[in-house]
């Protein structure tokens, strides 16, 4: 089974940190995501990387950068942390062929405080 | 206009019950898609792929009507365990990104 775990479930930052999300996904997949879900809107891309060192911007990138220095692991990075970016944070792998069937980590619920 | 959209609902209903609910998409290109079930608090988890022919999957039934750009879900004797939120995304191939519409979200009640 494909397995894509991220390092919290659970995250409280203060206003103005910086903060590190990270995924790490066990299947080789070229692609790795990130998307925020909060309730009304549904998932947003944030960003996505299709190989290592390589990224692009999603619908939202706006307060957030990314880093794939190895293929398995996606960090997520919040430069200042705010109010408005608590949310529930998911991260996703998908492999480059086929079709683009993501797989889910179990998300981090980050609350800014 | 948004790549896929869907009722939020919730949708309301005994268990027993058949409910069906749909997603309507943007992208006339697009040929296969997918149904995603994301229970409260975790992550989204495939459901079922979708084609032109449909497809089946015990009680679950989808259906992929290119006319009218729309796929559909159909559940049947409906599950106190079936409550989730259902999302609907075109399978837009290897490489590429998945957008999600907000999902629909479904209550079966006792």
């Amino acid at each position: 089974d494909v397995k894509v775990t991220q390092s919290s479930r659970y995250l409280v930052k203060r206003t103005g940190e910086k903060v590190f999300l990270e995924c790490v996904q066990d299947m080789d997949h070229e692609n790795m995501f990130w998307y925020r879900q909060d309730p009304g809107l549904g998932l947003r891309l944030i960003y996505f990387s299709y190989d290592v060192k390589m990224k692009e911007k999603g619908d939202i990138p706006e307060g957030y950068s990314v880093s794939r220095e190895k293929k398995e692991r996606f960090s997520l990075i919040l430069e200042s942390a705010s109010t408005n970016q608590t949310s529930m944070y998911l991260c996703a792998s998908s492999l480059s062929t086929g079709t683009s069937e993501a797989f889910f980590g179990q998300g981090t619920r980050l609350t800014v405080v | 206009r948004k790549e896929v959209e869907q009722d939020p609902g919730p949708f309301n209903v005994p268990e027993g019950a058949t409910v069906a609910f749909n997603c309507t998409y943007s992208n006339s290109a697009s040929q296969s898609f997918f149904w995603y079930r994301q229970d409260c608090r975790k992550e989204p988890k495939l459901l079922m792929s979708v084609y032109s022919s449909g497809n089946e999957d015990g009680r679950f039934t989808a259906q992929l009507n290119r006319a009218s750009q729309y796929i559909s879900l159909l559940i049947r004797d409906s599950k106190l365990s079936d409550s989730a939120t259902y999302l609907c995304v075109p399978d837009t191939g290897g490489g590429n990104k998945l957008t999600f519409g907000t999902g629909t979200q479904l209550k079966v009640e006792l």
